[in-house]
């Protein structure tokens, strides 16, 4: 079945870029969606369909899929991005998470 | 509203057993594959198993199969996890979910959870 591998943590300063990648095997044939996290909550989809954003998701949000990566960037992080974020597939297994990503803002 | 609802969580032994029941309302629940997505202390989420909308196939994670069953009653508009030989690597918070289909493949509508503990 298929692995997901992302980096356990990013941290960036306010303002900068922050990319997240998630990694597996022909990943970029896949659709690959990203999940938000924040503590004690449920999940909330911020990017699907590889680069969708949902129209309640601010534009700062991005994802891109491509060979075996895909990648959700969050362009101008701000304090209130911090999270773990979790990319996500299902397509005719099981649905697959990646491992998450603490992201650090400060 | 969309909405879904565990129930059945608990505190039980090792070898125990337990029935987690997730109640939907909102949607036109056979027309959707469910899931059940746990997530650990501190850890991510895991698919655990899924169901299509008339029940006739699942699947579960590999690591699980043989001792999880699910099964949904459509006219109840209900999902069951039925987990045996319990060890305290299951103790997790268990999630009803599914795809609306708004975002595409993207697990979206989440239920708030069903803490399950294994533990003596």
């Amino acid at each position: 079945s298929l692995e997901l591998t992302q980096p356990p943590s990013v941290s960036v300063s306010p303002g900068q870029t922050a990319n997240i990648t998630c990694s597996g095997k022909k990943l970029g044939r896949k659709y690959t969606s990203w999940h938000q996290q924040k503590t004690g909550q449920a999940p909330v989809v911020v990017i699907f369909q590889d680069s969708r954003r949902p129209s309640e998701i601010p534009e700062r949000f991005s994802g891109s899929n491509s060979g075996d990566t895909a990648t959700l960037t969050i362009s101008g992080a701000q304090a209130v991005d911090e999270a773990d974020y979790f990319c996500q597939v299902w397509d005719n297994d099981i649905v697959t998470f990646g491992g998450g990503t603490k992201l650090t803002v400060l | 509203e969309v909405q879904l609802v565990e129930s059945g969580g608990g505190l039980v032994q090792p070898g125990g057993s337990l029935r987690l029941s997730c109640t939907a309302s909102g949607f036109i629940f056979s027309n959707y594959w469910m899931h059940w997505v746990r997530q650990a202390p501190g850890m991510g989420l895991v698919g655990v198993a899924q169901i299509s909308g008339d029940g006739t196939a699942t699947t579960y994670a590999e690591s699980l199969k043989g001792r999880f069953t699910i099964s949904r009653d459509n006219g109840a508009g209900t999902l069951f996890l039925q987990m045996n030989s319990l060890t305290t690597d299951d103790t997790a918070l268990y999630y009803c979910t599914y795809a609306s289909g708004w975002h595409g493949s993207a697990i979206d509508v989440w239920g708030q959870g069903a803490m399950v503990t294994v533990s003596s």
